[in-house]
């Protein structure tokens, strides 16, 4: 059984440019959450979205947006990239947009330079 | 802000020892408190979950104390493994959304 995917795995960027990072979430789950977790410390929020709409919303700068596609999966994306983006993008799933139960994807290593 | 304090911020204890963790809330409107342990380069996974209605929960070796009243509560691991070594990320929510805050882990090392 699957768990939650997420694409690519390691990335490099430099300043300014866009990164586009996907996310596949548990076969039935229907809530799709990003979190930014930086080197040393836990994950921070950025954004949930269930059945394509946004619910939730961390505080992070607009240069940061997401979206839900009809398959439940899910796209990051991070514009004007800064040397303080890098980081370990993480992508979790659950079933409901509330409840607590979330599982989390190996995530994607983002480096920019 | 920080709303999870989490303590200590390594640890280390010998193989079959007990390891403790701690953690410290402040909004009151927290409802889920899960524990995930996370290995290097991999994702956190959940480990074990509690809501206030119980004060203690336990899963095989692991085991949350849970105090309200203190808005404090700890993870406990009985006869700690060197496969065990690992960070472990406390975190809080409201349940009505996933909008989970962790605190800044622990990571613990067991000897052999």
């Amino acid at each position: 059984d699957a768990g939650v995917t997420q694409s690519p795995t390691h990335l490099i960027k430099t300043r300014g440019q866009h990164v586009t990072l996907r996310c596949s979430p548990i076969s039935g789950h229907k809530s799709v959450s990003w979190y930014q977790q930086v080197l040393g410390q836990g994950p921070q929020f950025i954004f949930q979205y269930y059945e394509k709409e946004e619910r939730g919303r961390g505080n992070f700068p607009d240069r940061f947006s997401a979206r839900q596609f009809p398959n439940y999966s899910s796209e990051l994306n991070v514009n004007a990239l800064l040397l303080g983006d890098s980081a370990l993008y993480l992508c979790a799933s659950s079933l409901a947009p509330n409840g607590g139960e979330q599982f989390f994807g190996p995530g994607t290593r983002l480096t920019v330079l | 802000q920080q709303q999870v304090k989490q303590s200590p911020q390594s640890l280390i204890v010998q193989k079959g020892g007990i390891s403790i963790i701690n953690c410290a809330y402040e909004n009151t409107a927290f409802d889920y408190f899960p524990w995930y342990q996370q290995f290097p380069g991999k994702g956190p996974a959940l480990l074990i979950a509690i809501r206030p209605d119980v004060s203690e929960k336990k899963e095989g070796r692991f085991t949350i104390s849970f105090n309200k009243s203190a808005k404090q509560f700890s993870l406990h691991i009985m006869d700690s493994q060197p496969g065990d070594s690992a960070t472990y990320f406390c975190a809080a929510s409201i349940s009505r959304n996933n909008d989970m805050r962790f605190g800044a882990g622990t990571r613990l090392t067991v000897k052999p």
